[in-house]
Order: structure tokens, then sequence, then C-alpha cells
């Protein structure tokens, strides 16, 4: 299996813009979770999917940010206007049994300019 | 709520030597995982070590163990004959054991730096 793939690896864009970011979880893995790090901040979890359906948005930021999961291979997460305080390393997980932990992608570097 | 705490913000060793990374938790159930991932400069998390709480044996991967303390509710891992490439943050993790959606987040230590000195 070729892991949790993200995409892209790195995003710059001008404030005010909309951003996409890209996530293909693991084949049969059916929880998907998206992260935010920041050296202010740590990881933060933004929302996550169970079976393709969101279960828990409570950590995103605002109504600038959303998340979709189609099906059960692609997640995005769009942030629409972008603003400089975006600006972060998003991460996008997936795991399948409860105690084997997450499998990570490689991240999306975002700066807003 | 659970908590995962890591005392040390940073630690250094000499290539070779070993070194314990500290984590402590906080929590009131019996059931549940504990993790330290490992994020190098090229910033992908990567899972280094996974334990079960109602395992009494600590865990041990190559050159990674852990020191299980339950009672103590500690979780400390120990990096055997450092070496340059085990440079990076580490961050012990919490996940209940219990089966409910909530209890598939995981709860995270603000992470370590540990920087290997040639």
């Amino acid at each position: 299996d070729a892991g949790v793939i993200q995409s892209p690896r790195h995003e710059v864009t001008e404030m005010g813009q909309e951003v996409t970011l890209r996530c293909k979880p693991i084949s049969g893995h059916d929880y998907l979770f998206w992260y935010r790090q920041t050296m202010m901040r740590g990881l933060e979890l933004l929302i996550y999917f169970n079976n393709n359906v969101p279960i828990d948005d409570s950590g995103m930021p605002e109504d600038r940010f959303s998340a979709k999961m189609p099906n059960a291979s692609f997640s995005t997460l769009k942030i629409q206007p972008s603003e400089p305080r975006d600006s972060a390393v998003y991460f996008c997980a997936s795991s399948l049994r409860q105690d084997y932990g997450y499998t990570f992608g490689s991240g999306t570097r975002l700066t807003v300019v | 709520a659970q908590t995962v705490t890591q005392s040390q913000p940073e630690m250094s060793v000499q290539e070779a030597e070993t070194v314990t990374l500290s984590c402590t938790y906080d929590t009131s159930e019996s059931d549940y995982y504990l993790f330290w991932y490992k994020q190098p400069p090229s910033r992908q998390m990567i899972l280094v070590i996974r334990q079960e709480a109602y395992k009494q044996q600590n865990a041990t991967e190559n050159r990674f163990s852990v020191n299980f303390q339950k009672a103590a509710k500690s979780f400390s891992l120990k990096i055997s004959d450092s070496q340059l490439g085990d440079a990076a943050m580490y961050f012990c993790a919490y996940r209940s054991a219990t089966s409910s959606h909530s209890n598939y987040q995981l709860i995270w230590g603000a992470g370590t730096k540990l920087i290997i000195k040639p």
C-alpha cells in the first residue's frame, strides 16, 4: 500500500484565495482525520470522519474551513477565503483499528501571503 | 478528560548512547492504548511503538523500548544506541479503548525535540 497520500506537498497562495487540500486514505481504513500543526499550538484535530460521515468538526476554526469525504478513498479540506494565520502544515491521517494508531500522510505546508 | 504531558521540551544525547524521553498521562479509564510518534525534519509523522494498557509487558521495537508504569501513569521511551537518524520531535499519544466514535481521537503531548550529537 502506498500509505496516506496528500497533495499538494506545498501550497503558497495569496490572502483571500480559496485553497483545497486533498487526501487519499489507506484502502480499507474507515476513519480519516484532518490535523493542523503550528509551532504555537502544536497538533490540532480539525475534523474526523467515520465511513465518510463527519463525526466531530468541533476543531474547525471557523466557517471559512470545510471538509468533505465524498467516498472512502478521497477527502478534501477547503479554506475559503484564506488568511495568513491559516499558514501551517495540514496533515491527513487514517485509521482502521483503535489499537493501531494512525497512519499519517506527509502533510501539506500551506503558506498564505 | 484525558491529558498527556511531556515535560522535556528538548533532550540531547551523544551518538551511540541511550536516552529516555518522559511521558505522563492522566485518565480515569483502565483500558487504553499509548503510542510514541516520531516527526523528523521531513515532517512525516511515523509510529514508533505502541502499548496496550492491559499488557504488563513493555513493548519493544528494535532499539526502541518503553517503560510502562500503569499505576504511575507513566510511559517513557528509551532509545538505545542512538543514531543520527533518530533526531526528531517525539510525541506521546493516548487513545481510549472504549468503543465510541469520540474515542478514536488521539490525545497528544506537546512533544520533545531530540538532538543527537555526533
